[in-house]
């Protein structure tokens, strides 16, 4: 069975610039979350979807970050403009549904903003 | 207070030891409680849940003391390949929403 995918691997930015990461969850996966990693850190939920809704974006900076799910099977995140303090590591994770399954991460985009 | 608090190490033991990690969660609303492992470079990956009755998986232990609001990882028989960080999650009320701590970095070595 095919894991989470998401790409690109590694990006490079200035800041200011734009950014945008893909996410495929594995198929049949109704729930995809989203996760801000800072080196040193444990990851941090930035936005959960069911299907093509928005279960949580709490924690999302929605001044400049945007996430959207529109077919409930692939998911995009955007930083418009990035900052410095947006370099991390962002995963994105899947499980078949919301309740306390298992989350199956992918490999991750690695972000620097210079 | 962190909602999830752990001891960022390195743990540094040699092969063949015995090492316990501990966290503690503030939220005594949590239900489910994990260990994930995270590889260095590489993205998490789920170790073993935690019950309240313990459990137990090979040579790795996880404990759950809910009035302490405590967790514990006990690894036996150390390997050279347990060389990773260690991150302790909780899940507290609905959407399934894991709450990761820092991580404890555990190095094995010969």
């Amino acid at each position: 069975e095919a894991g989470v995918a998401q790409s690109p691997r590694y990006k490079i930015i200035e800041k200011r610039q734009s950014v945008a990461f893909w996410c495929n969850p594995i198929s049949g996966h109704a729930t995809l979350y989203w996760y801000q990693q800072i080196l040193g850190q444990g990851p941090k939920l930035l936005i959960q979807f069911q299907n093509n809704g928005v279960v949580d974006d709490s924690q999302l900076p929605k001044d400049r970050f945007s996430a959207e799910r529109l077919k409930g099977v692939d998911s995009t995140l955007k930083i418009q403009p990035a900052k410095l303090e947006d370099s991390a590591v962002y995963l994105c994770a899947s499980s078949l549904n919301r309740g306390h399954e298992t989350q199956y991460f992918g490999p991750g985009t690695r972000l620097l903003v210079l | 207070r962190k909602e999830v608090e752990q001891d960022p190490g390195p743990f540094n033991v040699p092969e063949g030891a015995t090492v316990a990690f501990n966290c503690t969660y503030s939220n005594s609303a949590s239900q489910s409680f994990f260990w994930y492992r995270q590889d260095c470079r590489k993205e998490p990956k789920l170790l073993m849940s935690v019950y309240s009755s313990g459990n137990e998986d090979g040579r790795f232990t996880a404990q759950l003391n809910r009035a302490s609001q405590y967790i514990s990882l006990l690894i036996r028989d150390s390997k050279l390949s347990d060389s990773a960080t260690y991150l302790c999650v909780v899940t507290g009320g609905g959407g399934n929403k894991l709450t990761f701590g820092t991580g404890t970095q555990l190095k094995v070595e010969l």
